[in-house]
């Protein structure tokens, strides 16, 4: 079994929609959580990364973490059709353990204009 | 532009060659990552540099190797190289241990081995 789990998709919404992307993990040690965008032929650009458990809110980008239920998710409001490319899901057990990021698969999203 | 830097952008070479793949962290970062990015095993940690020291290797096989200078670039070396080695290799850099969960990717190197 993987560490962390994401939905590979690919995910297709209509311009405007909300958009919902997800993962899990099995390793209750990891501290921190980062959502990853990936365009195509490019290196993955940090959007936001998250403490624990909790919200965090970064424009359209809404980031919610549960530990209880070893979940993540990304919510995109207002979806744009530059917001097509591939989101990673990516997390880490802190500053104490190893500093690398254990990433999920991604998912691939396509925004219809 | 995440102001980490990677060259060459694509390299293609033969099986059984060496290569390296150079990485320029972002100014005032002291850990630099390198992971390798294929289609069917996603991102994969290799190995983590801090301030010129090895702090912790994943995934990385025998037949890679990496360095940190003192001006903080680092170089990936890959060597006997194998078909399976073709893939997106990236560095990542971050400002030290405390910033880890902030890291900054690179634009990454296409490696092609034929």
């Amino acid at each position: 079994q993987k560490e962390v789990e994401q939905d590979p998709g690919p995910l297709s919404v209509p311009e405007g929609a909300i958009v919902s992307l997800n993962c899990t993990y099995s390793n209750s040690a990891f501290q921190y959580f980062m959502w990853y965008r990936q365009y195509s032929r490019k290196g993955p650009e940090l959007l936001m990364y998250t403490y624990s458990s909790g919200n965090k809110e970064d424009g359209r980008f809404t980031a919610q973490v549960d530990k209880s239920s070893k979940y993540i998710s990304l919510f995109i409001r207002d979806s744009q059709p530059s917001d097509s490319a591939t989101y990673l899901c990516a997390m880490s057990r802190g500053v104490t353990g190893a500093n690398n990021l254990f990433f999920g698969t991604g998912t691939r999203l396509t925004v219809i204009p | 532009d995440s102001g980490v830097t990677q060259t060459p952008k694509h390299l293609i070479t033969a099986t059984g060659q060496r290569v390296t793949l150079r990485c320029s962290p972002r100014s005032g970062d002291l850990s630099v990552y390198w992971y390798q990015q294929s289609l069917d095993q996603g991102l994969q940690f290799l190995i983590h540099y801090y301030n010129g020291e090895e702090r912790a290797k994943g995934n990385i096989l025998e037949r890679f190797s990496a360095q940190q200078f003192p001006d903080l670039h680092s170089e990936l070396n890959l060597s006997s190289l194998e078909l399976g080695d073709s893939a997106l290799y990236f560095c990542a850099s971050s400002l030290g241990l405390a910033g880890h969960h902030e890291q900054y990717f690179g634009p990454g190197t296409r490696l092609t081995v034929t």
